[in-house]
């Protein structure tokens, strides 16, 4: 079984502050690991995703996040977060056979400031 | 390129009616997989199709069925539908096998039971 556990449901941070999103992850064969960002009313965007090569994994709009297996850990960060980063994220798992059957994390609501 | 379309976009239903759910996944993809996300929470995974036959199956009960055409499209459907199932429903396409698993979501249709 698989499981995923976001620490945090709302994250507010000002605008230019670093952004850190927790993901913990349960899984008793090798993951596949995802963050996804949902604006109002619209569907799952991915952000970046582990498939098993590099540890550190740039995405999209200068987010990054870093597996650590030891910690089974995969926290979101972006150094300076922008106003347009607003929205609800994701975390999730999967196995690496197949990632459409994905199991994911309860969300983390992000604030930015002004 | 047309990603995963979903249509309607939104519905209403009353308690006890059935409803019809539709998805055409992203050129060149043949796994189709639904998700139910309820208000506040995150994707739910109910059933993935591929090859049209049922591949995996979350927890979900029997009122929930789905089908798979020959073009690789897919249906949801939901019987005798209950206050609870009011939820966006979330249709995902990929490839059962290569491009490092990457699965694409659709807009999503919103469904109120009232």
């Amino acid at each position: 079984a698989q499981s995923v556990t976001q620490l945090g449901s709302h994250v507010s941070v000002s605008e230019g502050a670093l952004v850190l999103l927790r993901c913990n992850y349960s899984s008793s064969v090798p993951p596949y690991l995802f963050w996804y960002v949902q604006y109002p009313n619209q569907g799952l965007q991915l952000l970046l995703k582990y498939t098993s090569a590099a540890t550190l994994v740039k995405g999209i709009n200068g987010f990054e996040a870093e597996f650590k297996k030891s910690e089974t850990s995969f926290h979101l960060t972006k150094p300076s977060a922008h106003m347009s980063d607003a929205a609800e994220y994701f975390c999730a798992v999967s196995r690496r056979t197949n990632a459409g059957k994905s199991t994911f994390g309860d969300g983390t609501t992000l604030t930015v400031k002004p | 390129d047309a990603g995963v379309t979903q249509s309607p976009t939104h519905l209403i239903k009353t308690r006890g009616q059935q409803v019809t759910l539709r998805c055409s996944p992203k050129s060149g993809h043949d796994t189709v997989s639904w998700y139910q996300q309820a208000l506040g929470q995150g994707p739910q995974f109910i059933f993935q199709y591929y090859e049209e036959e049922e591949r995996q199956r979350g927890n979900f009960p029997d009122r929930f069925s789905g089908h798979q055409f020959p073009n690789y499209s897919s249906e949801l459907n939901v019987n005798a539908l209950l206050l609870g199932d009011s939820a966006l429903y979330l249709c995902a396409s990929s490839l059962a096998q290569g491009s490092g698993n990457t699965i694409y979501f659709g807009e999503g249709s919103w469904l109120t039971v009232v």
